[in-house]
C-alpha cells in the first residue's frame, strides 16, 4: 500500500543553518513526488515536484529510488521559510494521492 | 481568477443532520479533489473527479459522505447523518493535469455538536 513518512514533527534550526526534512515513501510502481508547503494562515501550497527539478525559495529535493526517500533541503534556512511542510505522492496520472503526516519548520532567529 | 473557492467557511451543525459542502475550482482545471484533514495530520485523501467523472471512491470514509460534480465544473461533498468524529477541515484542490501541482482552497471546518 502507499505510506508517505515524515518521521519529524517538528525541526527547529537556526537562521543561516542548513535544513533537511526527511520524507520516506512506499509505492508499488513509479511514484510522482511532491513537497506542499502551509505558511501560517495561508492555503496549502505546492512548493516543488520532482519530475521538474526546479529549486523553489532555495529548496531542492532529490528522489532517491534506492532509499525510497524524497527529502527535502536548504543550505541556509530564513525566518520566512517558517511552516508546515507535507511531503506527498501520487501515481503517473495524479491517481492514489497520498499525503505524509507534515514536519514544523521553525527557524529562531 | 480567485482561485479555489470553499463554502462555507465554516459549518457547526448537531450531530445526526446532513451537511453539504461546496468547492468551485479554477475554471480550466479538469481535475477536483476531496479531502479531509484532522488536527496534526496531512490531508487525506477522499476522492477526485476529472471533469464529472469520479475516478476514485472508495477511499470515502464511509457511505455516509458522497461527492458530485453535475457539471463538470463545481462539485459538493455532503456527509449524512453527521457523527462527532466528522469534526475536521475538509479541502478541495484543483489542477490542470493528472499529476500536476494541486491548489487548494481554504477548507470548510466543520464543528460537531
Amino acid at each position: 500500500a502507499q505510506r508517505v513518512t515524515q518521521p519529524e514533527k517538528l525541526l527547529s534550526v537556526f537562521k543561516g543553518a542548513p535544513v533537511e526534512l526527511k520524507c520516506n515513501y512506499s509505492y508499488s510502481g513509479s511514484p510522482e513526488l511532491f513537497w506542499y508547503v502551509q505558511y501560517s494562515r495561508q492555503r496549502l501550497q505546492l512548493l516543488l515536484r520532482h519530475i521538474s527539478r526546479e529549486s523553489i525559495k532555495g529548496f531542492t529535493a532529490d528522489l532517491n529510488k534506492g532509499e525510497t526517500s524524497f527529502h527535502l533541503k536548504k543550505p541556509f534556512a530564513q525566518e520566512e521559510d517558517s511552516a508546515m511542510y507535507y511531503c506527498a505522492l501520487s501515481g503517473s496520472y495524479g491517481q492514489n494521492f497520498v499525503f505524509g503526516p507534515g514536519t514544523r519548520l521553525s527557524v529562531l532567529p | 481568477d480567485t482561485g479555489v473557492s470553499q463554502n462555507p467557511r465554516h459549518k457547526i451543525t448537531k450531530r445526526g443532520q446532513n451537511v453539504t459542502f461546496r468547492c468551485d475550482p479554477i475554471s480550466e482545471h479538469n481535475r477536483l479533489y476531496w479531502y479531509r484533514q484532522t488536527l496534526g495530520q496531512g490531508p487525506e485523501f477522499l476522492t477526485y473527479f476529472q471533469n464529472e467523472a469520479q475516478l476514485e471512491k472508495s477511499r470515502l470514509l464511509s457511505d455516509r459522505f458522497s461527492a458530485e460534480r453535475p457539471k463538470g465544473s463545481f462539485s459538493t461533498l455532503e456527509i449524512q447523518r453527521t457523527e462527532q468524529g466528522d469534526s475536521a477541515m475538509y479541502l478541495c484542490a484543483s489542477s490542470l493535469e493528472g499529476a500536476g501541482a494541486q491548489h487548494f482552497g481554504d477548507g470548510t471546518r466543520l464543528s460537531i455538536l
